[in-house]
């Protein structure tokens, strides 16, 4: 168990429809990352949160939004669904914003888009 | 830009022989890199990383890597392959710029393990 928590494990929705995932970070951990995983893209970075600040951004739709909230935990909003959008989505925490600090993963969203 | 690439997407052994997975690395600025592994179903769990201390990295699991800057490797091996070791591995790199810790991933290998 990594200390971080995903919820929820599976979503299943239609297009066109919107969703929250929702992460907790391990006590401690002041930054927050969301990776998307899929099988033609494979393992990209979305987003990075530190302290309540957006940090860095990679390739993240502007369909897709997060935030990190005062209490730490964070969640990701993806609109407008369509079908490619279906992935696995990991949120990961670290203690430190550097590139040298170890970033501890939860088990992921399966997000299914029908 | 910093980028990973992973060498076989499949690699099969025998239970009790070497396991050597493939990963190079292009970076402008000094890179950490990080073995990450995958079981089914589950979320990514760090094997061990390089940051710069010292070239040859133990992990966790019996799993070590060479960073060898020369020629822009970081190969994850272990002496004697397990049936549990079967799992998805990636590396990924680390740093420089405005990266804040964000990891560049390569397409993982998935490592199979035959009795």
């Amino acid at each position: 168990d990594s200390g971080v928590t995903q919820t929820p494990k599976h979503l299943i929705t239609a297009t066109g429809q919107r969703v929250t995932l929702r992460c907790s970070p391990r006590s401690g951990d002041l930054s927050v990352y969301w990776y998307q995983q899929s099988l033609d893209q494979g393992l990209q970075f979305l987003i990075q949160y530190y302290n309540g600040e957006e940090r860095a951004k990679g390739n993240i739709l502007e369909r897709f939004s997060a935030q990190q909230f005062p209490d730490l935990h964070s969640e990701l909003n993806l609109s407008s669904l369509e079908l490619g959008d279906s992935a696995l989505y990991f949120c990961a925490s670290s203690i430190r914003d550097t590139p040298n600090t170890e970033a501890f993963f939860g088990q992921g969203t399966r997000l299914t888009v029908v | 830009a910093q980028s990973v690439t992973q060498l076989g997407s499949h690699v099969s052994v025998s239970e009790g022989a070497l396991v050597l997975l493939r990963c190079n690395y292009s970076s402008s600025v000094p890179p950490y890199l990080f073995w990450y592994v995958q079981y089914p179903n589950q979320g990514l769990q760090l094997l061990l990383k390089y940051t710069s201390a010292a070239t040859l990295v133990k992990g966790i699991n019996g799993f070590e890597a060479e960073f060898k800057k020369s020629e822009t490797s970081f190969h994850l091996t272990k002496p004697s392959a397990h049936m549990s070791d079967a799992a998805e591995y990636f590396c990924a790199v680390s740093g420089g710029g405005t990266s804040y810790g964000k990891l560049t991933f390569g397409q993982g290998t998935i490592l199979t393990v035959h009795p």
